[in-house]
């Protein structure tokens, strides 16, 4: 899997817009890009994915690159319990590839 | 609503003792997997299971058991072979092992020894 860069923390005002920045630079054609959250003491919770088109779901929107090499995860309405650690992953559907690795992820301080 | 059940939320094992931990899933999901969180470190697979009737190994999969007799139901059984047990136990599930839909995970189970 391609590895990916996020930083390392950032805040956010209640109610504004977050923007998560996400490099995956040696991203391949086959390779989605997933993000995740996980709220302290909590499972890790799915966000959205997409391959080369931008996504959009009831929690969030993902925009990606024509280049593909980075991505930005948009929580329109950030919330205080939007804070929580923001992983971006990029893996290959349909291989053997099957157990998910989270890295260092963001964290993410929405405050009122 | 659709999800993951994990029961129970804390569980307190004593030395020699095995203990089992529940996942139920109602979202009609071929494939579930188990994986073990330590503080601060990342996921690591411990067992996963393609489809009712099979299970495979995964990573740290020593002092650990597992089956899947019903669809729905992915236990996992920490036996007293696992020296350090203690870890957050996350279940989760897909819809098929070779898809690109993501995996979904429960709120998982902390255990700790007594």
């Amino acid at each position: 899997d391609a590895k990916t860069t996020q930083p390392p923390s950032m805040d956010c005002a209640e109610g504004r817009a977050a923007n998560l920045p996400c490099n995956h630079s040696t991203i391949s054609g086959n390779e989605y890009v997933y993000w995740y959250r996980q709220i302290h003491s909590q499972g890790p919770q799915y966000i959205i994915h997409g391959l080369k088109n931008n996504e959009t779901n009831e929690m969030a929107s993902l925009i990606i690159t024509e280049d593909r090499k980075s991505s930005t995860l948009i929580l329109p309405h950030a919330t205080l319990r939007d804070t929580a650690v923001y992983y971006c992953i990029v893996r290959v559907a349909g291989s053997n590839d099957y157990k998910l690795s989270f890295g260092a992820g963001t964290t993410v301080t929405v405050r009122a | 609503d659709g999800g993951i059940t994990q029961s129970p939320k804390y569980l307190f094992r004593k030395e020699g003792q095995n203990v089992t931990l529940s996942c139920e899933q109602n979202l009609n999901h071929d494939a579930m997997y188990w994986y073990r969180q330590d503080p601060g470190q990342g996921l690591r697979l411990i067992y996963y299971s393609q489809i009712v009737n099979d299970f495979q190994k995964g990573d740290i999969a020593e002092g650990y058991s597992v089956s899947r007799e019903k669809k729905e139901s992915f236990p996992l059984t920490v036996t007293s072979a696992q020296k350090n047990p203690t870890a957050f136990y996350l279940c989760a599930s897909s819809i098929r092992h070779y898809s690109n839909q993501p995996q979904h995970f429960g709120d998982g189970t902390r255990l700790s020894i007594l």
